[in-house]
């Protein structure tokens, strides 16, 4: 059972466009909901996390955007650049992030220049 | 801060050999570990939990007799690959996460383990 649930697989953006990727979840026990971005042959770096008492959060180019009722969250990246080039995963966890985290299956996001 | 260790960044081993792979919060202690495991181009999946000081606590699914994780202090924990496999050739992750409510768990750069 597949508990995060991510689209889509993939996704090409022109540069300076908007990345928008998305992630739904079942288990409403999950009370941190993070974005990480990878690599390859790279650990997952912690872009950015939003808890279900906040709609929406914003760091830099990052913005989550956090419907609890629907049970889904997505990841917004404005002006996005070639270097934005990656895989994006979201994530749930219980706990305020104190249990491991399930992970979406990823974006492989591709910004052209 | 907030750096995550692991070593080797990759190995290749026998088949029917083990292997450990450390895992080490550099500048920070860490009383739960994860360990996660990453196929190519697919999602990493939680393996087991590990607090400092107890027996770590296994995904369904998780052989713990082949996937042994020592948790022994607050800087240092280790997933042993016992008997490895082909079939276990993948990439492990792990993370560390700091004492207290709401604080984030930071990942290590990973180690690419391949059996032969």
């Amino acid at each position: 059972q597949q508990q995060v649930k991510q689209s889509p697989q993939s996704l090409i953006v022109q540069k300076g466009g908007i990345s928008i990727i998305n992630c739904a979840y079942e288990n409403t026990a999950f009370d941190y909901f993070p974005w990480y971005q990878q690599f390859p042959g790279k650990g997952p770096a912690l872009l950015i996390a939003i808890r279900p008492d906040v709609s929406e959060k914003k760091e830099g180019r990052f913005t989550i955007s956090f419907n609890k009722s629907a049970k889904q969250f997505s990841l917004h990246i404005m002006d996005s650049q070639p270097g934005d080039s990656a895989t994006y995963f979201c994530a749930a966890s219980r706990s305020r992030g104190a249990d491991g985290l399930t992970f979406g299956k990823g974006t492989h996001l591709i910004i052209q220049p | 801060g907030a750096v995550v260790s692991q070593h080797p960044s990759w190995v290749i081993c026998k088949s029917g050999t083990s292997v450990k792979i450390e895992c080490r919060s550099l500048d920070f202690q860490a009383t739960t570990m994860f360990w996660y495991r990453q196929f190519p181009k697919q999602s990493l999946m939680l393996m087991a939990t590990s607090n400092e000081g107890s027996k770590a606590t296994y995904e369904q699914g998780v052989e713990k007799d082949k996937f042994l994780i020592n948790h022994a202090s607050l800087t240092l924990s280790t997933l042993t690959v016992t008997s490895a496999h082909p079939e276990d050739s993948s990439f492990y992750i792990c993370s560390a996460r700091k004492a207290g409510i709401g604080t984030e768990a930071f990942f290590g750069q990973g180690t690419r383990l391949t059996v032969v």
